[in-house]
C-alpha cells in the first residue's frame, strides 16, 4: 500500500463544509483515478487523468471537483456534500489509462453528516 | 453493462479447503482481473488473465477464463484464515475505454 497513499484516512464533515481528499502515488505511473465505493455497489468509477489531464468525467455532480496538478499528486475538493455521499474514496495509479493493472491506496472513509 | 458480477455473493468456508468464485460479463474484454480487498481497505490486484489465455497460476491461485461463456472463475487452493477479504472481478474492454470494470464482488470467510 505504500505505492500509494491517501490523506485523510476517515474525515467527517458536515453538509455545509469545503473538504479536500488527496491521493500521491509513487510509481511512476501516468494515470491517476478516483473511485467511489459504497456498500452493496460496484466501484463507480468519478475521473481518471492521464499525464494531469482529465480524460474521463463519469456524470459526476459539481459538488466533486478533482484537481491533478502533477502525474503523481491527485486532489479531489468536497463541498456542500449530501449524506448520501458517505462512502470509501478510493484513488488508484496505472501505467497508462486503460487495461493496465490498477495499485490502489488505503480509501478514505467519508462521512457527511 | 460492462461490469463483471460475480458470484456467489458471499462464501464460506473451513480453513484448509477450496474456495470458488466466478465472474461473468457481457461484452469483450482486453483482460478479465482479479483484486481483493479487505475490509474498509484498498484494493490488491491479485491476477491478470488475457482474452487469449485460458487458465494461469500464481501461487495458491488458480484462475480461468472461458471467452466463450464470457466467464472467469478464481480458485484459492487451502485455504487460511487471512484471505477473509472481499475479492472482484474487473474487465478491462479491448479499445476505447479508459478504465475497469468492477463488479460488486464475493465475500469470503475461512472459519479458522
Amino acid at each position: 500500500e505504500t505505492g500509494v497513499t491517501q490523506t485523510p484516512r476517515h474525515l467527517v464533515m458536515g453538509m455545509t463544509n469545503k473538504k479536500s481528499l488527496k491521493c500521491e502515488q509513487h510509481l511512476g505511473h501516468n494515470a491517476m483515478y478516483w473511485y467511489k465505493q459504497s456498500a452493496k455497489k460496484p466501484l463507480e468509477l468519478m475521473f481518471v487523468y492521464s499525464l494531469e489531464e482529465r480524460v474521463e468525467n463519469n456524470s459526476v455532480p459539481s459538488r466533486f471537483s478533482p484537481e491533478c496538478p502533477n502525474s503523481s499528486h491527485l486532489f479531489l475538493h468536497l463541498h456542500t456534500l449530501q449524506p448520501e455521499d458517505s462512502a470509501l474514496y478510493l484513488c488508484a495509479s496505472s501505467q497508462f489509462p486503460g487495461p493496465d493493472e490498477q495499485y490502489f491506496g488505503p480509501g478514505t472513509r467519508l462521512t457527511v453528516t | 453493462s460492462q461490469q463483471g458480477e460475480e458470484d456467489p455473493q458471499a462464501l464460506s468456508i473451513q480453513e484448509g479447503e477450496n474456495a470458488t468464485m466466478n465472474c461473468s460479463y457481457k461484452t469483450s474484454i482486453n483482460n478479465l482481473q482479479w483484486y481483493r480487498q479487505n475490509s474498509g481497505r484498498g484494493l490488491v490486484h491479485l491476477i491478470l488473465i488475457r482474452s487469449n489465455e485460458r487458465e494461469k497460476h500464481s501461487g495458491r491461485l488458480r484462475v480461468t477464463l472461458d471467452t466463450s461463456k464470457k466467464s472467469s472463475s478464481l480458485l484459492i487452493t487451502a485455504s487460511r484464515a487471512a484471505d477473509t477479504a472481499s475479492y472482484f472481478c474487473a474487465t478491462a474492454p479491448p479499445t476505447g475505454a479508459n478504465n475497469l470494470f468492477f463488479g460488486t464482488g464475493t465475500r469470503l470467510t475461512v472459519i479458522p
